[in-house]
C-alpha cells in the first residue's frame, strides 16, 4: 500500500504567482481531506470530498483558494495569487467511511516569498 | 465553543519511563476518538482510536483512555523509547452529516515528547 501521495514535497514560490498541489488517496477511500498546518493555528481542515463531491469547503480562507477532484484518484489545491501568509505545510488526508481513521499524506511545505 | 485542547504542550521523559499525554474535548456529542504521532517533516501517523462506547482500549505499548464523564482523553506509551520523541494529537470526530455523511475530525493543538536517553 503506497499510502497518501502528495506533490511537490517543498514548493517555493513568489508573491503573486499560482500553486498547484496534488494529491493521490489510498485506492478505495471515498473521503479526501485538504489541510493546513502552520506554527500559530496548528491543524486547519480547509476542505473535503465525498465521492469526488466537494462538501464542505467552509475552511477554505478566501476566494484565491480553489480545490477540485476531477477523479477518485486525484485531487488538487490551487493558490492564485499565492501570498506571504500562505507559507504553510498542507496535507492531504483520505478515509474509508466504514473507519473514518483519516491516513495522511506527506505533506507540500509551502514557502511563499 | 467546541474544541479539543491538550493540557501540557511539551512533556520530557526519560527512555523506558511510561508517558502520559492528556486532552481534553468539549463536544459531548462525539464520539470516535483518535491519537496521532507526528515526527519532523511528517504527516500525522495513525496510532490509536476509540469510540465512546469503551473507556479504554490497548496497543502495542500504548494505551488510550476515554473518561466521558470529565471529557478528558489520554495516551499512554509504555518503556518511552527515542523513536517515540514526536507531537501527540488527539482528534475528535465531529459528526457533520450532509448527506452524504462525514466524518470531520477536530485537532488539538498537540503536545511534543521528547525522550531523554
Amino acid at each position: 500500500d503506497a499510502g497518501v501521495i502528495q506533490s511537490p514535497r517543498h514548493e517555493v514560490t513568489e508573491m503573486g504567482q499560482e500553486v498547484t498541489l496534488r494529491c493521490k488517496p489510498i485506492s478505495g477511500h471515498d473521503y479526501l481531506f485538504w489541510y493546513r498546518q502552520t506554527m500559530m493555528r496548528g491543524l486547519e481542515l480547509l476542505i473535503y470530498f465525498n465521492n469526488n463531491v466537494p462538501i464542505d469547503d467552509s475552511g477554505m480562507p478566501e476566494d484565491r483558494f480553489s480545490a477540485k477532484m476531477p477523479n477518485a484518484s486525484f485531487s488538487n489545491l490551487k493558490i492564485q495569487p499565492s501570498e506571504p501568509r500562505d507559507s504553510a505545510v498542507y496535507f492531504c488526508a483520505s478515509s474509508d467511511r466504514a473507519k473514518e481513521t483519516q491516513y495522511f499524506g506527506p505533506g507540500t511545505r509551502l514557502l511563499v516569498l | 465553543g467546541e474544541s479539543v485542547g491538550l493540557h501540557l504542550p511539551t512533556l520530557s521523559v526519560q527512555e523506558g519511563d511510561n508517558s502520559i499525554i492528556n486532552c481534553a474535548y468539549s463536544n459531548s456529542a462525539s464520539d470516535y476518538f483518535i491519537w496521532y504521532k507526528q515526527e519532523s517533516g511528517k504527516g500525522p501517523q495513525f496510532i490509536i482510536d476509540i469510540r465512546s462506547n469503551m473507556d479504554k482500549r490497548q496497543g502495542q505499548r500504548v494505551t488510550v483512555l476515554l473518561n466521558k464523564t470529565v471529557k478528558h482523553l489520554s495516551l499512554q506509551i509504555a518503556a518511552t523509547q527515542p523513536g517515540d520523541s514526536a507531537v501527540y494529537f488527539c482528534a475528535e470526530n465531529k459528526r457533520a452529516y450532509s448527506g452524504a455523511g462525514s466524518y470531520q475530525l477536530t485537532f488539538g493543538k498537540g503536545t511534543k515528547l521528547s525522550v531523554i536517553p
